[in-house]
């Protein structure tokens, strides 16, 4: 089951903070986080583990919550460079997700000077 | 850390040709491979993995095959192209502490 991520798409000014929210009908044992540029691959940002954990990486962080099987990244302060399409990766096996991932639709994220 | 070449990075074909990807990872051994294909504005679809060689599973039913003859080499292919089978094919690589996964650079397919 493919999770829902929303916004779709977001518009921001240089500095804004955004939320990306990413949610699954199943339950999660980790959470990853992807940002695609236009005509490239998607590059890895973060990966969140079952217990809640939050990271960061940089002005951009997020939180996993295994009860509400949700996870939501935050980016402060955007930066032009933040502009793309993030992804979020959902693994249900606690085996690692040998069996790959499942993907959202993607949000677009337009970061304006 | 992992290096994954694709070739070639993009592809014109005509409807019922034969398709052949290739795959290569560095810098690692007996790695988790996947395909996935990313139709034009939309999501990844996981098409294949494979958790060693001679070892492929598919995630969904299509006119597309996978093989992985060699430890670091997955290969994609297809025996007669549909239009439906353009997109972006990317090749990904697990990584070792987390699970995570390391795109390649991708082959962008247009199949006439």
């Amino acid at each position: 089951q493919q999770p829902v991520q929303s916004p779709q798409a977001v518009i921001l000014r240089e500095g804004e903070d955004a939320v990306i929210n990413c949610s699954s009908s199943k339950a999660l044992y980790s959470v990853h986080w992807y940002r695609q540029k236009h005509g490239e691959a998607p590059v890895f940002l973060m990966i969140l583990l079952k217990g809640g954990e939050q990271k960061g990486h940089e002005k951009i962080s997020a939180s996993f919550n295994e009860k509400k099987q949700q996870s939501s990244l935050y980016l402060t302060a955007s930066q032009l460079s933040y502009s793309g399409t993030y992804f979020c990766g959902t693994d249900t096996y606690s085996g690692g997700g040998a069996d790959g991932l499942t993907f959202g639709k993607g949000t677009h994220l337009i970061i304006q000077p | 850390s992992q290096t994954i070449h694709q070739w070639p990075a993009t592809l014109v074909q005509p409807v019922g040709s034969p398709l052949s990807l290739e795959c290569t990872v560095e810098g690692t051994s007996n790695p988790n491979l996947y395909w996935y294909r990313q139709a034009a504005g939309r999501g990844l679809q996981l098409l294949f993995y494979s958790v060693g060689i001679g070892q492929i599973s598919s995630e969904v039913p299509q006119n597309l095959s996978a093989s992985r003859p060699q430890d670091r080499q997955f290969i994609l292919s297809s025996k007669k192209l549909l239009l439906s089978d353009s997109g972006f094919y990317l090749c990904a690589c697990q990584g070792a502490r987390y699970y995570e996964q390391y795109f390649g650079p991708g082959t962008r397919l247009t199949v006439t």
